[in-house]
């Protein structure tokens, strides 16, 4: 029932690429709000990967990319590594419900 | 390099009031361009937005719609902290708290969310 819309699991095996999709509608990424992306490992204080729909903050492996286009963004992980086994999530604004919102999550799995 | 240590019980009856601290170093709560976020994470629900508060010349406070009347977030500029209190609280409100910090980008919403607390799980149990 989140707003916007995320595979609740990927999986693929070392040195693979992944990519994670965020499916919104146009009140929220449609409307040209920024996409943002962030990862979370159990016990951990949760990450940016990705602001601002492609941009990465500095010391985030250059593996991670975003991208926007439509209703939709996605995360790319390149050259997959056993530590990026997490949970990821986007966040954008929609202007209808006016308030920010979440994706619901994906969890990845490297095999 | 901004660090932020939630405090607060994880252990509430219905009806009882959630209070959290998040005691913020490396920056000050009232820096201008960033502001001071309370959001949580459920199985059912995934990550719920549940306000924010910031300063610009004086202080504001925004806060989501399904918990307006029941939130206060207040900042504390003697201690560096900001404070989560949520009354009434039932079984839905069951979750892994988080504060964050957002960063206003100029030209460009929603800010992001560039540091975040561990959490704190809080647990509604009669």
């Amino acid at each position: 029932q989140s707003v916007l819309t995320q595979p609740p699991s990927v999986s693929a095996a070392p040195g693979q690429t992944v990519a994670i999709s965020c499916t919104g509608s146009s009140s929220n990424i449609g409307a040209h709000f920024d996409v943002h992306w962030y990862q979370h490992l159990p016990g951990a204080a949760p990450k940016v990967l990705i602001y601002g729909n492609n941009i990465r903050p500095s010391g985030v492996p250059a593996r991670f990319s975003g991208s926007k286009s439509g209703t939709s963004a996605s995360l790319a992980i390149n050259g997959l590594q056993a530590e990026d086994q997490a949970d990821y999530y986007c966040h954008s604004y929609d202007n209808i419900l006016r308030t920010w919102v979440f994706g619901g999550g994906t969890k990845l799995t490297v095999l | 390099q901004v660090q932020l240590q939630q405090s607060g019980p994880g252990l509430l009856k219905p009806s009882q009031t959630l209070s959290l601290t998040c005691a913020i170093s490396g920056d000050s709560v009232s820096s201008n361009n960033v502001g001071w976020n309370w959001i949580r994470l459920s199985p059912s629900r995934g990550l719920e937005w549940l306000g924010r508060t910031y300063y610009s010349s004086t202080w504001y406070n925004a806060y989501a719609e399904f918990v307006r009347g029941r939130i206060t977030i207040n900042p504390d500029t003697s201690k560096n902290q900001i404070s989560l209190h949520l009354e009434s609280v039932t079984s839905d409100d069951t979750a892994l708290y988080f504060c964050a910090r957002d960063f206003a980008v100029p030209g460009r919403y929603p800010y992001y969310l560039d540091y975040w607390a561990q959490g704190t799980l809080v647990t509604v149990s009669s």
